[in-house]
């Protein structure tokens, strides 16, 4: 089975603060992504990578950035936390060997819910 | 508008009913998924379409692409199928997911 893990499943933070979440994945994925959701709003797309050390903006880049240094690992950073970036925050990947790429499914992490003070 | 449109928001009803989500999308797409998530975070993909029917257990997903229009279907519901439906297409030209805002469902006892 497909394994995706991210770092924390909480996490609180001072505005301010610099923020990491990871997310780490065990099926030599080509894409990961991460994705913020908030109630009525659905998931919303940060950024997304399609190889190791490639990243592409999604809807919502704005106060983020990430980190791709391993084709497993895909990071997520909050340079300086702000109160509207309280959240669930959630991290999937997509696209193994031989994937077909139109009909690929994304496999989600459990989330990390993050309360920023 | 929303280029994802998800129905009803919420939706409440007793075990063994039938249950149906609509989704309802605006651009071209190359495949549409279904997916499930319980409280607590966690998603599981239920179904991806690019055309007709498909059918896992008491589970049920349509697509008509000419109407742009896709169907869950939730057969002898029960209340572990209380969970967010959220039906995310993904557009032909880009390998991004635009999503819908999800549909609440509860199965009462």
């Amino acid at each position: 089975d497909v394994k995706v893990t991210q770092s924390s499943r909480y996490l609180v933070k001072r505005t301010g603060e610099k923020v990491f979440l990871e997310c780490v994945q065990d099926m030599d994925h080509e894409n990961m992504f991460w994705y913020r959701q908030d109630p009525g709003l659905g998931l919303r797309l940060i950024y997304f990578s399609y190889d190791v050390k490639m990243k592409e903006k999604g809807d919502i880049p704005e106060g983020y950035s990430v980190s791709r240094e391993k084709k497993e690992r895909f990071s997520l950073i909050l340079e300086s936390a702000s109160t509207n970036q309280t959240s669930m925050y959630l991290c999937a990947s997509s696209g193994g060997p031989g994937t077909d790429v139109v009909l690929e499914t994304q496999y989600f992490g459990p989330g990390t819910r993050l309360l920023v003070l | 508008k929303n280029e994802v449109e998800q129905s009803p928001q919420n939706l409440t009803a007793q075990e063994g009913e039938f249950i149906t989500i609509n989704c309802s999308y605006s651009v071209g797409i190359s495949a549409l998924h279904w997916l499930q998530q319980h409280p607590g975070g966690g998603i599981v993909s239920l179904f991806m379409l690019s055309s007709g029917k498909k059918k896992h257990g008491r589970l049920i997903a349509t697509i008509n692409i000419q109407e742009k229009h896709s169907s869950l279907h939730i057969t002898a519901s029960h209340p572990r199928d209380s969970a967010v439906y959220i039906c995310a297409v993904r557009m032909d030209s880009n390998y991004q997911l635009i999503w819908g805002a999800g549909t609440k469902l509860i199965i009462k006892p």
